[in-house]
């Protein structure tokens, strides 16, 4: 069972509504990530944020809009969107804000929102 | 520009048989490099982790190898399972810390 949980599974929205995401990951890890999974792409990083502060913004439009409340919890609010934000969208934690370090530090996916925009 | 690519892109084979993935990056300097599994409606989950001094790792009948000269790292999967069916992912980390994603191998093991 994972231990990063996301919420809603799949979200269908026009373009002119607003939407949340939220991730809740239970591991007592210290940076949560966004990440934009579309078919036949790599993951794309969008946010990272590492003990509550944003520390990476990877060019992504303002019509995303995180908020990471506190270590434990991750929000990515949505306003007027465009269909090709139609994608898999991923959060995932891990120990240390540099996953690419070591063994310890891999990254913990949740299970994804699968987002529509019509 | 640090990249890793993966082949093949999809892959069907049958239950029981074995199969190989592979992975080739320019990422450099390189730090690690990481396989992980997606099943469908789920997140990558990690599989192995080779370091620059790690040529081969098993986890179970998964065994990832790397040749850190090449620059390539293969994923071999012995007596595939129904449950086996999934993408494939392969993440290089720069020793700066950044990861650079693979587009994945989607896998389908028939019965």
């Amino acid at each position: 069972e994972t231990g990063v949980t996301q919420t809603p599974r799949h979200l269908v929205m026009g373009m002119t509504n607003k939407k949340s995401l939220k991730c809740e990951q239970h591991l007592g890890h210290n940076a949560m990530y966004w990440y934009k999974q579309s078919a036949k792409k790599p993951l794309e990083l969008m946010f990272v944020y590492s003990l509550e502060e944003r520390v990476e913004n990877n060019s992504v439009p303002s019509r995303f809009s995180p908020e990471c409340p506190n270590s434990s919890h991750l929000f990515l609010h949505l306003h007027t969107l465009q269909p090709e934000d139609s994608a898999l969208y991923l959060c995932a934690s891990s120990q240390a804000h540099f996953p690419g370090r070591g063994k310890n530090s891999p990254l913990h996916f949740g299970n994804g929102t699968r987002l529509t925009v019509t | 520009k640090n990249q890793v690519e993966q082949s093949p892109q999809s892959l069907i084979i049958l239950e029981g048989k074995n199969c190989t993935l592979q992975c080739n990056y320019t990422v450099s300097p390189f730090s690690n490099l990481r396989w992980y599994k997606q099943d469908t409606g789920r997140g990558p989950v990690s599989l192995t982790i080779m370091t620059f001094s790690e040529n081969t790792k098993s986890n179970g009948r998964y065994t990832a190898t790397l040749d850190a000269d090449t620059k390539q790292s293969s994923l071999h999967i012995t007596a595939s399972q129904l449950s086996d069916s999934a993408s494939y992912i392969c993440v290089v980390s720069e020793r700066d810390d950044k990861i650079i994603f693979g587009k994945g191998t989607r896998l389908h093991i028939l019965p």
